[in-house]
């Protein structure tokens, strides 16, 4: 079993839409959180941080259950630029802050 | 362009040569890592450097792969007599670790094809 599994996708929406992803983490002792976005062929950048309190930044918001080791990210009011694949990551309680990916959720935003 | 860079962008080998990488941090950053990424999947950790020490090896870096950060600065990562498994994308970050994580930042990786 993967240490972080993600819903591989496609999710297909339209623009306008509101969609969520999930992503499960098997280290209880997992320390930080994130989702990274990953377009076509390119490095993944930094979405946001999650915190247990939840975070928003504008459309998104992220959401993190440690109890349930369940992370989650809403996007609202879709835009066509949001297509990506979006990467769900943890790291480790350990002082190398190595960042473990998921296998990533792919959107597809049509007009 | 002050991020982090990588080169070269495309190297197409055949099975059994020798290649290596490059990679440029962002010049203030301490940490350095290696992933590596195939298709359909997240990136995996290879590899870090704490300036010029190596820390951590993952299981993935078998005896043919080796990773050097002479000098703190730049990194080079070597694959010796290259297998067609090792085609991936191989990404580069760096980050400012003071008191605690900071952010890595991505360099554009450099996609390996062995043939």
């Amino acid at each position: 079993r993967k240490e972080v599994e993600q819903d591989p996708g496609p999710f297909n929406v339209p623009e306008g839409a509101t969609v969520a992803f999930n992503c499960t983490y098997s280290n209880s002792a997992s320390q930080s959180f994130f989702w990274y976005r990953q377009d076509c062929r390119k490095e993944p950048k930094l979405l946001m941080s999650v915190y247990s309190s939840g975070n928003e930044d504008g459309r998104f918001t992220a959401q993190l259950n440690r109890a349930s080791q369940y992370i989650s990210l809403l996007i609202r009011d879709s835009k066509l630029s949001d297509s990506a694949t979006y990467l769900c990551v943890v790291t480790r309680m350990d002082s190398s802050y190595k960042l473990i990916f998921g296998s990533g959720t792919r959107l597809l935003v049509r007009p | 362009d002050t991020g982090v860079s990588q080169d070269p962008r495309h190297k197409i080998t055949k099975r059994g040569q020798n290649v290596t990488f490059r990679c440029d941090p962002i010049s203030e950053h301490n940490r350095l890592y290696w992933y590596r990424q195939t298709l359909g999947q997240g990136p995996e950790f290879l590899t870090y450097f704490q300036n010029e020490a190596q820390l951590e090896k993952s299981r993935l870096l078998s005896d043919r792969f080796s990773a050097e950060r002479p000098k703190g600065s730049f990194s080079t990562l070597e694959i010796q007599r290259t297998e067609q498994g090792d085609s991936a994308m191989y990404l580069c970050a760096s980050s400012l670790v003071s008191t605690g994580f900071d952010e890595q930042y991505f360099g554009p990786g450099t996609r390996l094809t062995v043939t």
